[in-house]
């Protein structure tokens, strides 16, 4: 178990909604990242978030947002959902220096349909 | 910008055999460089990482990687591979100093271990 939590673990949802990832760090951790992983596009950085800041921006799409709340918890929207976003969300968390480990959770399983 | 090779993409070996899983970098610094395993319907574990000082690293699980700074690799061993250790693994990397600590992944390499 790494601490990181995420909810919800599967979701099926159609095409053109919007759905909400939930992630909650280890204890302790100010950052928080969320990577993407599809067949086909692999494990892709999406965002990351320091103590309630956007830290970095990778290849997250118009459609998609982010946030941290003050609690440290952050959430991830993905809005006008296509086939093509199917894929295993992950969130994970580390303490900010550089080279520290970045832990992952299990990640959340989003079907489009 | 950094990128991160994985050669193959699927490894098979015998039970009891050495496993080799390759991975090259590309990076305008010297990176930090990481592993990690996923197992089925799991997220990311890491194996094992390397920041600064000793180049050979051992991680858990009895894997161990080196980096070699003049070919750019960080390639992941272990003497004698166990049916426990099919999975995927995926070497990464980050840069010193970077803003986001991001990490950059290879494609992964999928572990097959027979009895």
């Amino acid at each position: 178990d790494s601490g990181v939590t995420q909810t919800p673990k599967h979701l099926i949802t159609a095409t053109g909604q919007r759905v909400t990832l939930r992630c909650s760090p280890r204890s302790g951790d100010l950052s928080v990242y969320w990577y993407q992983q599809s067949l086909d596009q692999g494990l892709q950085f999406l965002i990351q978030y320091y103590n309630g800041e956007e830290r970095a921006k990778g290849n997250i799409l118009e459609r998609f947002s982010a946030q941290q709340f003050p609690d440290l918890h952050s959430e991830l929207n993905l809005s006008s959902l296509e086939l093509g976003d199917s894929a295993l969300y992950f969130c994970a968390s580390s303490s900010m220096q550089g080279g520290n480990t970045i832990y992952f959770g299990e990640g959340s399983w989003l079907t489009v349909v | 910008a950094q990128s991160v090779t994985q050669l193959g993409s699927h490894v098979s070996v015998s039970e009891g055999a050495l496993v080799l899983l390759r991975c090259n970098y590309s990076s305008s610094v010297p990176p930090y460089l990481f592993w990690y395993v996923q197992y089925p319907n799991q997220g990311l574990q890491l194996l094992l990482k390397y920041t600064t000082g000793a180049t050979l690293v051992k991680g858990i699980n009895g894997f161990e990687a080196e980096f070699k700074k003049s070919e750019t690799s960080f390639h992941l061993t272990k003497p004698s591979a166990h049916m426990s250790d099919a999975a995927e693994y995926f070497c990464a990397v980050s840069l010193p100093n970077n803003a986001g600590n991001m990490l950059t992944f290879g494609g992964g390499t999928r572990l097959m271990v027979k009895p």
